[in-house]
């Protein structure tokens, strides 16, 4: 069964302070993985879309990676603005069609 | 500026009675579009992928004709909640895909109360 898991579910950090996020996959025929940022109570916001295992993206204080097996969201630096959750999420059917999320993390950047 | 317009942002109901959700592309036309629902805590669950001109497709278990779709323009599809129940409530949000950009825009959300 095709499935995605992401962890931990909730990360609290100082500002300043680096940390990964994980999204492992168990996924036939991967064609894309995708991170999203959403706030609460609002709708998710774009940041990566990774294709091939050793593909990465950078943004800003943000670094996505993609393995066979998991995609990591490198937060160095992180700032109270940081705070939210991020989603990675799978599609089967190639390019930006449907897509399948994970639960999310639940990052708190405090001061 | 958001490229995916959704309305209305909350919707307070009483049970029994039907309410839409609306999905607007602003400055492409996107003949797929997806309707997602969001349990507090918990992830994007993928209800339906509505096409321009055609049949909605229903993620098992979603009922089609609780949750009725329409797309009948490239940029405008509606998601009719009908009967609803409190277990209805629920945030749901749509997506429309760009394929000249090839991205995926989401809506900001519909926030459901069904008293």
């Amino acid at each position: 069964e095709d499935q995605v898991t992401q962890s931990p579910e909730a990360l609290r950090l100082q500002e300043g302070e680096s940390s990964s996020l994980n999204c492992s996959y168990t996924v036939s025929g991967l064609r894309g993985l995708f991170w999203y940022r959403q706030d609460p109570g609002k709708g998710p916001e774009f940041l990566f879309t990774l294709y091939s295992a050793g593909e990465e993206k950078e943004k800003e204080r943000l670094k996505a990676t993609l393995t066979k097996k998991e995609s990591f969201l490198h937060i160095t630096a992180p700032k109270p603005e940081d705070s939210a959750t991020y989603l990675c999420a799978f599609s089967l059917s190639g390019g930006y069609n449907k897509l399948i999320f994970g639960a999310g993390t639940r990052l708190a950047v405090h001061p | 500026g958001a490229v995916v317009s959704q309305h209305p942002s909350w919707v307070i109901c009483k049970s029994g009675t039907s309410v839409k959700i609306e999905c607007r592309s602003l400055d492409f036309q996107a003949t797929t579009m997806f309707w997602y629902r969001q349990f507090p805590k918990q992830s994007l669950m993928l209800m339906a992928t509505s096409n321009e001109g055609s049949k909605a497709t229903y993620e098992q278990g979603v009922e089609k004709d609780k949750f009725l779709i329409n797309h009948a323009s490239l940029t405008l599809s509606t998601l009719t909640v009908t009967s609803a129940h409190p277990e209805d409530s629920s945030f749901y949000i749509c997506s429309a895909r760009d394929p000249s950009r090839e991205k995926l825009f989401f809506g900001s959300g519909t926030q459901l109360s069904v008293l």
